[in-house]
């Protein structure tokens, strides 16, 4: 299994552009999450999944979309980026939702917008 | 809502003592914590789970407890190495939401 992939690895943006950080599992995992991870932060959650079809904002869903059109797929699209959303975005996966499993992360994307 | 503190940003100790990390909450005890490791460009890792009804688990050097009159978790890794130098994440469940809500995490270095 390949786990959590994420790509791409680094990525530089122009203030308005756009983009889609893809992440992709191989687990048949129900649940997955974005988090972006910030300097004296810590992890946030931007958005979730508890399966296909169905999104929720997590703490942090300003300027981001996702949809979930697979169980292997969930990408983060910014809309219009801004140099606030400058960090690095985590995928993560579970089994189940509420279950107390384990999170599995992807290697993370790293942004930067000028 | 939850608040979680991890009260060092960094902790250095000497291979071969045990390194003891915390993890404190504010509001509700959550039903279970976790515990991850994080190496700079990576992913964090899961290490232990530990359940409101469990005061300690054990894994290889690791282990971890609960104290939920506390609202308290300890990691604690014994006979440290080089090697166990990282960022460890303490995370909790986030109640009704459902989702973890992580500490900021606390950045070890073992010296030889």
């Amino acid at each position: 299994n390949a786990g959590v992939t994420q790509t791409p690895k680094f990525q530089v943006l122009k203030t308005g552009q756009s983009m889609t950080l893809q992440c992709a599992q191989d687990m048949n995992h129900e649940y997955m999450s974005w988090y972006r991870q910030d300097p004296g932060m810590g992890l946030r959650l931007i958005h979730y999944s508890v399966g296909a079809g169905i999104t929720d904002q997590g703490e942090v869903p300003n300027g981001y979309n996702v949809s979930r059109s697979t169980t292997e797929d969930f990408p983060l699209r910014l809309l219009s980026a801004a140099p606030s959303q400058t960090s690095v975005y985590f995928c993560a996966s579970s089994y189940e939702y509420r279950s107390a499993g384990e999170q599995y992360f992807g290697p993370g994307t790293r942004l930067t917008v000028t | 809502s939850q608040k979680i503190e991890q009260n060092s940003e960094a902790l250095n100790i000497q291979e071969g003592k045990t390194a003891t990390l915390t993890c404190n909450y504010t509001n509700y005890s959550p039903a279970y914590l976790q515990w991850y490791r994080q190496d700079p460009g990576r992913g964090p890792v899961f290490l232990l789970l530990i359940r409101e009804n469990e005061k300690e688990k054990r894994k290889e050097r690791l282990k971890v407890t609960f104290d939920t009159t506390l609202k308290q978790s300890l990691f604690h890794i014994t006979a440290s190495q080089p090697a166990d130098s990282a960022t460890y994440l303490c995370a909790l469940d986030g109640g009704s939401q459902g989702n973890l809500i992580f500490g900021k995490g606390t950045k070890l270095s073992v010296k030889p």
